[in-house]
């Protein structure tokens, strides 16, 4: 059963850039499927962030298009996530998950846990 | 402000069937799938309607999910205490070419 694992720092400075990994397991990167990056501020709604093709083409929300850079370790079998430039409006639950085989628009099908990431000094 | 609509709030008691909507544009549910998410307390969402009407294995039937238009709907029927949940809709959006949620429902079963 695929699998998906987030890793990375709870706190962030201000200014600095926050760093994630999601680890798929039970799967390989490089065979195919949609990849993204959603977060969900405490007690907000959810939020997506970007998505990338198993051959490392990318879609990102416009509104972090600035800040983001999303790639893919098919050797590692992980997608990683940057964002630079954090705030406090940037702490959430940061989750990885599974988007479609070959199409944008297909749902988001298995998800990681999550991990909190909080901007503070 | 979330580009779909959702109510903020639904409640019901246990058997009752609930309805969530959830309202979009002609760029995002008009020519797009949408799809429906749970969230469980404390946990992460899991998909619960995808392309529109479909059920994932697992999935029980007392959920089901429709679109009209620009408008889509989840129906929750035979409600139980363990659907107590946050509801969110999600399509993606044409002109801008990403994804946009909905601000999510919190279901309440009294």
């Amino acid at each position: 059963q695929v699998q998906l694992q987030e890793s990375g720092p709870g706190l962030v400075k201000p200014s600095e850039t926050l760093s994630l990994t999601c680890a798929v397991s039970d799967y390989s990167i490089s065979s195919g499927y949609y990849w993204g990056w959603i977060r969900q501020p405490p007690g907000k709604g959810l939020e997506w962030i970007g998505t990338i093709y198993h051959s490392g083409s990318t879609n990102y929300n416009p509104s972090l298009k600035s800040r983001i850079t999303i790639s893919v370790d098919t050797s590692k079998n992980q997608f990683s996530l940057k964002l630079s430039s954090v705030t406090a409006a940037d702490t959430a639950v940061y989750y990885c998950a599974r988007g479609g085989a070959t199409i944008l628009n297909e749902a988001f099908d298995i998800w990681g846990q999550g991990t909190m990431v909080t901007v503070s000094s | 402000q979330s580009v779909l609509t959702q109510p903020p709030s639904v409640s019901g008691t246990p058997g009752q069937r609930v309805t969530i909507s959830c309202s979009g544009s002609s760029s995002n549910i008009g020519s797009n799938y949408v799809h429906w998410y749970q969230q469980l307390p404390g946990t992460a969402p899991r998909l619960l309607i995808y392309r529109n009407n479909q059920r994932p294995s697992g999935v029980p039937d007392r959920f089901s999910g429709s679109k009209s238009g620009t408008s889509a709907s989840l129906a929750i029927s035979g409600l139980r205490s363990e659907d107590e949940a946050d509801y969110y809709c999600a399509a993606w959006t044409d002109s801008v070419s990403g994804w946009v949620f909905g601000g999510g429902t919190k279901l309440t079963v009294l």
